[in-house]
């Protein structure tokens, strides 16, 4: 079974600061990799769909980049705010029928 | 639209006894799918199915059975509980299963099992 791993496990930032974390894998066979973001007590929510072509994805101040060759995916936040807090998870499709979930990066945004 | 919508939110279950996990969904999707998120390990898959009558197992599978008789409902049931099976459980659906369609979450079932 492919290992989707993320890093790091959590990280604490100060309001207004700028932030990245990773999503890896070991293998470029796969269809896309999407990116979740899942605030405490409500359910997971689709932030970006990154398909092989490898483009920039970018939603206000989140974007996404993703590195086929290399096997990962990069998540930034710029100026974090407190609502940015969350868990991001990282997801591949590895095929027709199935996703394989990253254990997630909990961010906490301090005011 | 409801969206994706899960009962029971919470329940407690002796070791042993049975119990069905229901997920409905009414934005006409033909991929849905059972996750079971534990501290540390992300959320794995437990069963999908791909339209009405087929359904498929995932990572997970051991000690839950699925159907799905309608396109709207996916009921996870789990057949003699075990303390290994307390978790989060978490259904979802996508319009269907290709590769860009993103997945819509139901707000989980807190499951223990003593």
């Amino acid at each position: 079974i492919l290992n989707v791993e993320q890093s790091p496990q959590s990280l604490h930032v100060q309001e207004g600061d700028s932030t990245n974390f990773t999503c890896s894998f070991p293998s470029s066979n796969f269809y896309a990799l999407h990116w979740y973001r899942w605030e405490t007590a409500k359910s997971p929510e689709a932030l970006f769909v990154m398909t092989l072509n490898g483009d920039e994805k970018k939603k206000g101040r989140i974007s996404a980049t993703l590195n086929t060759k290399e096997g990962y995916s990069y998540l930034y936040i710029k100026g974090s705010q407190p609502e940015d807090s969350a868990t991001y998870l990282c997801a591949l499709k590895t095929s027709y029928d199935k996703v394989i979930f990253g254990p997630g990066t909990s961010l906490s945004v301090i005011p | 639209n409801a969206g994706v919508t899960q009962t029971p939110k919470f329940q407690v279950l002796k070791t042993g006894q049975s119990m069905t996990l229901q997920c409905a969904q009414d934005m006409n999707h033909e991929y849905m799918s059972w996750y079971r998120q534990d501290p540390g390990m992300g959320l794995r898959l437990i069963h999908y199915s791909v339209g009405a009558g087929i359904t498929d197992q995932g990572e997970v599978p051991n000690g839950y059975n699925v159907s799905r008789s309608t396109t709207e409902d996916f009921p996870l049931r789990l057949l003699s509980a075990a303390p290994s099976q307390t978790s989060v459980y978490f259904c979802a659906s996508s319009y269907r299963q290709f590769s860009t369609d993103t997945q819509y979450f139901g707000p989980g079932t807190r499951l223990t099992v003593l």
